[in-house]
């Protein structure tokens, strides 16, 4: 089955200490992102990568950071998480191909106390 | 920057009828797309409409799009209780690198 997978879905942690947020996809598809969201202001890209190896900024990249080492693996990691990190995250992926649609993982719940 | 804003914010009808959801955006598209959110939920992609088509079609949704308005709109039709969940529009402004830029969406209840 065609799939985006992340985990944890639900993560509680204090401030200032590190956490990664893993993402999978088993589609071979080279575009991959991060997205988080909070009420009121619908989805907003963290980062995305194009490809193994090429990562860029989306709008709101302050206080992540994610590597590529992998075509199928997009971790999002929060260095020295902070409570303003509390959201809900979503990966996703798709074909580079602008008339194919993005695949959305289920959402890692994250709170910071 | 949030590009689609969705219209209205929360709509609530009974199960039968029919649900309009409109997109306005600022700037070219290459394509806009809806998806659909369950609670807390992962997104669903419902349906892509590419910059130079007006209408598309699939199952119950059709959706529309004005690039002269730069608007959108998602009719979902004979609603029934599983329709409720909350709809996004999605642009994809192109740019070189490609990007989603989603609204705040809408908030459908349907009630039987």
């Amino acid at each position: 089955e065609a799939q985006v997978t992340q985990n944890p879905r639900y993560l509680i942690t204090v401030t200032g200490k590190k956490l990664t947020v893993t993402c999978s996809q088993n589609m071979n598809h080279e575009y991959m992102s991060w997205y988080r969201q909070d009420p009121g202001l619908g989805l907003r890209q963290i980062y995305y990568s194009m490809n193994v190896e090429v990562t860029d900024k989306g709008d709101v990249p302050e206080g992540y950071k994610v590597s590529r080492k992998e075509k199928r693996n997009f971790p999002l990691i929060l260095e020295s998480p902070s409570p303003n990190q509390t959201s809900l995250y979503f990966c996703a992926s798709k074909h580079p191909d602008r008339r194919e649609t993005q695949y959305f993982g289920p959402g890692t719940r994250l709170l910071v106390l | 920057s949030q590009q689609g804003e969705e219209d209205p914010q929360a709509l609530s009808i009974q199960e039968g009828e029919n649900a309009t959801m409109n997109c306005s955006y600022k700037t070219s598209i290459n394509n806009l797309q809806w998806y659909r959110q369950n609670s807390g939920r992962g997104l669903v992609h419902l349906i892509l409409i590419r910059s130079n088509e007006r209408e598309k079609h699939s199952g119950r949704l059709r959706v529309t799009l004005d690039t002269s308005k730069k608007s959108s709109s998602l009719l979902i039709t004979a609603s029934r209780a599983a329709d409720t969940a909350s709809y996004f529009c999605a642009t994809d402004a192109g740019q070189g690198a490609q990007k989603l830029v989603f609204g705040q969406g809408t908030r459908l209840t349907i009630n039987p």
